[in-house]
Formats: C-alpha cells, sequence, structure tokens
C-alpha cells in the first residue's frame, strides 16, 4: 500500500501568517493518465470532512483562494497564505491514484 | 441540495455484527459510486469500503483492515449504500462517514466531493 507522510503533524501558525503542510507518497502518484490523483481535505473541530483541494492544485467550488496545493510525483504541498481563525483543524492529504486509497496522518493547524 | 445521512450506529459487542446506512438524496444515486470512511476516536481518518455506479457493474473495493468481514452493498431503488459489519474488533470503533465518489463523471480517481455527518459504532462488551 501507498503510505503518505505528512510534516508537521502540529503547526502553531500566528494569524495573517502563512503556512505549509507537506505530504510525501512512498512511491510516485503518477496514474496512466499523467496525472497525480492527490486531493486535500479539511476537518475543523467537531465537524465531517471537506475538500479543499483536488487533483494536486484544483480548488474546490467555495474554497478561499488563500488555499493552494502544488507538487508532483512524491511530493505535495498545501499552502495557506495567510491564515484565519477559521482555518483551525486537520487537514489530511489523500491519494486516489492507488487502490487501497490512503490519506496521511492528518495536520493539526492551530493560532498560537 | 446533495444530502448523505447515515444510520445504524450503536453500542455492540466483539465478534456481533451491525449494518450501517447511508440514505442519499438530491442527486441520481444510481449513477454514482460510494464509499465509506472511518475514524476512530482522536484519530485520523481511514478509507473503509467502495462501491461503483451501476454502470460499472456495482463492484466493491475493500480496506485490507475490513476485508473478508465488511460488506458494502447498495439499493438504488431507496437511493442507499450499505455497510454490513460482521465480527466486529474493538479496532472498529469509530464514526464512520459515507461518501459520494463522481470519479467516473471527472475521470478523478478518489474524487469525493460530498461527506455525511457521521454515525458512530462502539465495540465494546
Amino acid at each position: 500500500d501507498v503510505v503518505m507522510t505528512q510534516s508537521p503533524l502540529s503547526l502553531p501558525v500566528t494569524l495573517g501568517q502563512p503556512a505549509s503542510i507537506s505530504c510525501r507518497s512512498s512511491q510516485s502518484l503518477v496514474y496512466t493518465d499523467g496525472n497525480s490523483h492527490v486531493h486535500w481535505f479539511q476537518q475543523r473541530p467537531g465537524q465531517s470532512p471537506r475538500r479543499l483541494i483536488y487533483k494536486v492544485s484544483n480548488r474546490d467550488s467555495g474554497v478561499p483562494d488563500r488555499f493552494s496545493g502544488s507538487g508532483s510525483g512524491t511530493d505535495f504541498t498545501l499552502k495557506i497564505s495567510k491564515v484565519e481563525a477559521d482555518d483551525v483543524g486537520v487537514y489530511y492529504c489523500m491519494q486516489g491514484t492507488y487502490w487501497p486509497w490512503t490519506i496521511g496522518q492528518g495536520t493539526t493547524v492551530e493560532i498560537k | 441540495e446533495v444530502q448523505l445521512v447515515e444510520s445504524g450506529g450503536g453500542l455492540v459487542e466483539p465478534g456481533r455484527s451491525l449494518r450501517l446506512s447511508c440514505t442519499a438524496s438530491g442527486f441520481n444515486f444510481g449513477d454514482y459510486a460510494m464509499s465509506w470512511f472511518r475514524q476512530a476516536p482522536g484519530k485520523g481518518l481511514e478509507w473503509v469500503s467502495f462501491i461503483r455506479g451501476k454502470a460499472y457493474g456495482g463492484t466493491t473495493e475493500y480496506a485490507a483492515s475490513v476485508k473478508d468481514r465488511f460488506i458494502m452493498s447498495r439499493d438504488d431503488s431507496k437511493s442507499t449504500a450499505y455497510l454490513q459489519m460482521n465480527s466486529l474488533k474493538a479496532d472498529d470503533t469509530a464514526v464512520y462517514y459515507c461518501t459520494r465518489e463522481r470519479g467516473w463523471i471527472t475521470k478523478i480517481r478518489g474524487d469525493i466531493d460530498y461527506w455525511g455527518q457521521g454515525t458512530l459504532v462502539t465495540v465494546s462488551s
């Protein structure tokens, strides 16, 4: 199975400052179509997960443009340009390229 | 509006069975794949199972941790997906989320676009 490793696992951030979460896979996630099927989810406290980014860098509808995704192959990154209070929660990367789908351990974003 | 409502969770003894339901509304259920994820208390997300839409034969995929114990099925006439959980273990204790997957439309693998609110399953004697 593909192992998804996120870092850091805890990320204290000052309001208005940027944040970056890394997600590395144990093997290349490039599918036969040439795309990496890597997605990012946000889970606010007490809520169901919500997807922010699909296929590495595409923002879902309604997601603020302060969220961006990048990467290729085995290294992927989620960035928040200026953290707001509403961004507190746990962030997960997930790969859909191979069965079984696998998910990173999660990164907890908190306000300093 | 797309809605996914899970039900059937509760307290169950180890070794027993439980069936979860996910009732969908707001879209043509039979056209979409569905999936279950779970989250143990205080832990991260884990994908559990997946079932394709009727156009792809309704075939299934499972995580190794539940294969041969859990069975995912669907009844398109009722817009409902099920997760039959057998031989339950304490490690199966989690909130179980139902999700919709639209990869057959977008050609994006693992294209989860909607989540339910979850149902808690507690396996304990």
